[in-house]
């Protein structure tokens, strides 16, 4: 089984430009969530989306945004970019059945340079 | 709200030495608890896992034990090899929002180097 695939690997932008970011799911799961990594804040949570609604959402501004397509891919997109958002960004996918404890299983990653 | 420290980094130990890297966490409900292995260049791969207290998770000879009464989960390898080098980090998932699974809360990471 395929793992989760990220598009594009690396990307460069300036700063008031807009990026969109693409996560495919391991088959079959239905959950995706995205997560910022840097090197001063770490990892930290975005959102989630569950049957194409997002069902959690993290504390970043709203030039974040996110949506899940029918067949569960997910994409990103930050609008005015800044400096800040340079970045490594991870999706994550589950299967997210309700009540059970699942993994997550995360993609390579993009990493974003705004220049 | 929710939060998880780890040690932290640099860890430099030589091939066959043993591994620890704590991990505390604070929690208002019921966390599973994760470790996540993030190689150069790489995302993150789970490593172990433990859904309830005095589970142990356990994988590629690597260990952690929740212990809810120290709300600690203390990865532990007995003997480390030059390709376990890579950043460490320990999470927990909080069951708390309506069953969601999304919310992983990731520690700052712990990178760890092994010498041959």
């Amino acid at each position: 089984k395929a793992g989760v695939t990220q598009t594009p690997r690396y990307l460069i932008k300036t700063r008031g430009q807009q990026v969109t970011l693409s996560c495919s799911p391991i088959s079959g799961h239905r959950s995706v969530s995205w997560y910022q990594q840097t090197p001063g804040q770490g990892l930290q949570f975005l959102f989630e989306y569950f049957s194409e609604t997002q069902r959690n959402k993290g504390n970043f501004p709203g030039r974040f945004s996110g949506r899940q397509f029918s067949n569960s891919r997910s994409e990103m997109n930050v609008s005015t970019l800044e400096l800040g958002d340079s970045a490594l960004y991870l999706c994550a996918s589950s299967l997210a059945g309700r009540g059970v404890r699942e993994t997550q299983y995360f993609g390579p990653g993009t990493r974003l340079l705004v220049l | 709200g929710d939060s998880v420290t780890q040690m932290e980094g640099p860890v430099t130990l030589s091939e066959e030495a043993f591994l620890t890297i704590n991990c505390t966490y604070t929690a208002t409900g019921y966390p599973s608890l994760f470790w996540y292995v993030q190689y150069p260049g790489e995302g993150l791969q789970l490593l172990l896992k433990a859904t309830k207290a005095d589970d142990k998770g356990s994988n590629k000879g690597f260990e952690a034990t929740y212990r809810k009464e120290t709300t600690s989960f203390h990865l532990e390898k007995g003997s480390v090899q030059v390709s376990d080098s890579a950043v460490y980090f320990c999470a927990l998932s909080d069951q708390k929002y309506g069953g969601s699974q999304g919310n992983l809360i990731f520690g700052k990471g712990t990178k760890l180097s092994v010498k041959p």
